[in-house]
């Protein structure tokens, strides 16, 4: 089964800054998806972008960008310039591409970093 | 157009007791998920359904958790007997396709349950 380890639970960043979030996953398998998710205290999970592992070129969603390293198995998130509405839990996840019997096993969530925006 | 909504908000209820936790996906979305978020930790997968039937229900943790979504759209999450380690936020998360592919899932706000 696919693991998400994400080493660091609290982050913080000041105001304008920039931030990166570590993310590292185990697989066995060639091609999948990888997202983060931004959860704020609302408790609403947002999708804030997503890499398809076959595409060599790093997503990148407005100030959002990623950093996929696939031989290292590595998936950090950067945000540049933050903001106070930055501020959330944010959820790394994986996502095998094919349907099989144990879809359960096919989505797995890391256990989130909580970063702070600090004014 | 209205996103996924979830009711209650919250539920606090007694050991032993029965709950129902409803979702309302969004309109024309065909797949539907459940999942459990315990405290500090990320969502861990229940069960997935694609239309009325359950795809894949091999997240729920014993026979005390049951779903059921009859007409294709909103879905209820069922826990008999309920237990003090049962206490969580159920997130319900519907798209629009199901797992092929990198089908993005919108998630609604959870329905935090606190069993006493």
């Amino acid at each position: 089964a696919q693991t998400v380890t994400q080493s660091q639970p609290e982050m913080s960043v000041q105001e304008a800054e920039t931030v990166t979030l570590s993310c590292t996953y185990d697989t066995s398998e060639s091609d999948y998806y990888l997202f983060w998710y931004k959860q704020p205290p609302s408790r609403q999970m947002i999708l804030v972008i997503r890499q398809e592992a076959y595409k060599q070129q790093n997503a990148t969603e407005n100030r959002f960008s990623v950093n996929f390293q696939k031989a290292a198995k590595s998936f950090s998130l950067k945000i540049s310039d933050s903001q106070l509405g930055d501020a959330a839990m944010y959820f790394c996840a994986y996502r095998s591409v094919l349907y099989r019997d144990n879809y359960g096993q096919n989505f797995v969530f890391g256990p989130g970093t909580r970063l702070s925006v600090l004014p | 157009g209205a996103g996924v909504s979830q009711t209650p908000s919250n539920k606090v209820t007694e050991k032993g007791k029965y709950v129902e936790l409803r979702c309302d996906p969004i309109s024309g979305h065909t797949a539907l998920y459940w999942y459990r978020q315990s405290l500090g930790q990320g969502p861990e997968f229940l069960i997935y359904f694609q239309g009325t039937g359950a795809a894949d229900d091999s997240g729920l943790p014993n026979d005390r958790f049951f779903a059921v979504r009859p007409e294709g759209s909103v879905s209820t999450l069922k826990i008999q007997r309920t237990e003090r380690g049962d206490s969580a936020v159920y997130l319900c998360a519907s798209s629009l396709a199901g797992i092929e592919g990198a089908d993005t899932q919108y998630f609604g706000p959870g329905t935090r349950l606190t069993v006493l």
